[in-house]
């Protein structure tokens, strides 16, 4: 049973505009949210997080918005730049515990057209 | 600053072969764990471990064992390798219960099973 759903698996956009990534959970446990992502060939790098007191939180050009009742979040890129091409992940963990451990979504493909 | 290696970067086994890949990180991290990325399937959790002696099984665990003698170290072991063991393999470290700072992942280990 997938927790972390990201039905997307592309997305294309032009160079300039805004790039939209979305993702959706099913466990309301879930409190700390993650996106991560991953060029070929390397592995995922942390790019920015959300914890569930705060419904948007912003770093550059990139915005993450947390809605809590729909169980969805979404990353913002803008304005969306060649370079950022590449497979996002989310993911989201409950709490920040011991365990620490992060259930991941099954990723989207972006693809920034210059 | 190495962060977290990952070696070997490429392995072909033969069905029914053991092997060992390795993780090490120098950053004092507190936990590490193992995940598995496939196709249509993200990131999976395989084990992972809140700091040395312990280790716990995580969303696909069967054919994998883990041991955690050191902070630095955390193999991932395969005891008689499967072609559904054929993934990409990524070793990841943080702090433990601050998800805030996020993973950092090594850069995989891409392992066939004929």
């Amino acid at each position: 049973d997938q927790q972390v759903k990201q039905n997307s698996p592309s997305l294309s956009v032009q160079e300039g505009r805004i790039s939209i990534l979305n993702c959706d959970y099913t466990n309301s446990m879930f409190d700390y949210f993650l996106w991560y992502k991953k060029y070929p060939a390397e592995g995922p790098t942390f790019l920015i997080s959300i914890s569930s007191i705060k419904d948007k939180n912003e770093d550059g050009r990139f915005t993450v918005f947390l809605n809590k009742s729909a169980k969805h979040l979404s990353l913002h890129i803008v304005p969306s730049q060649p370079g950022d091409s590449a497979v996002y992940f989310c993911a989201a963990s409950e709490g920040g515990g011991a365990t620490n451990k992060l259930i991941f979504g099954t990723g989207t493909l972006l693809a920034v057209q210059p | 600053n190495a962060g977290v290696t990952q070696t070997p970067k490429f392995q072909v086994l033969k069905t029914g072969q053991s092997m060992t890949l390795q993780c090490a990180q120098d950053m004092n991290h507190e936990y590490m764990s193992w995940y598995r990325q496939d196709p249509g399937m993200g990131l999976r959790l395989i084990h992972y471990s809140v700091g040395a002696g312990i280790t716990d099984q995580g969303e696909v665990p069967n054919g994998y064992n883990v041991s955690r003698s050191t902070t630095e170290d955390f193999p991932l072991r395969l005891l008689s390798a499967a072609p559904s063991q054929t993934s990409v393999y990524f070793c990841a470290s943080s702090r433990q219960g601050s998800p805030n700072y996020g993973y950092t992942f090594g850069s995989g280990t891409r392992l066939t099973v004929v």
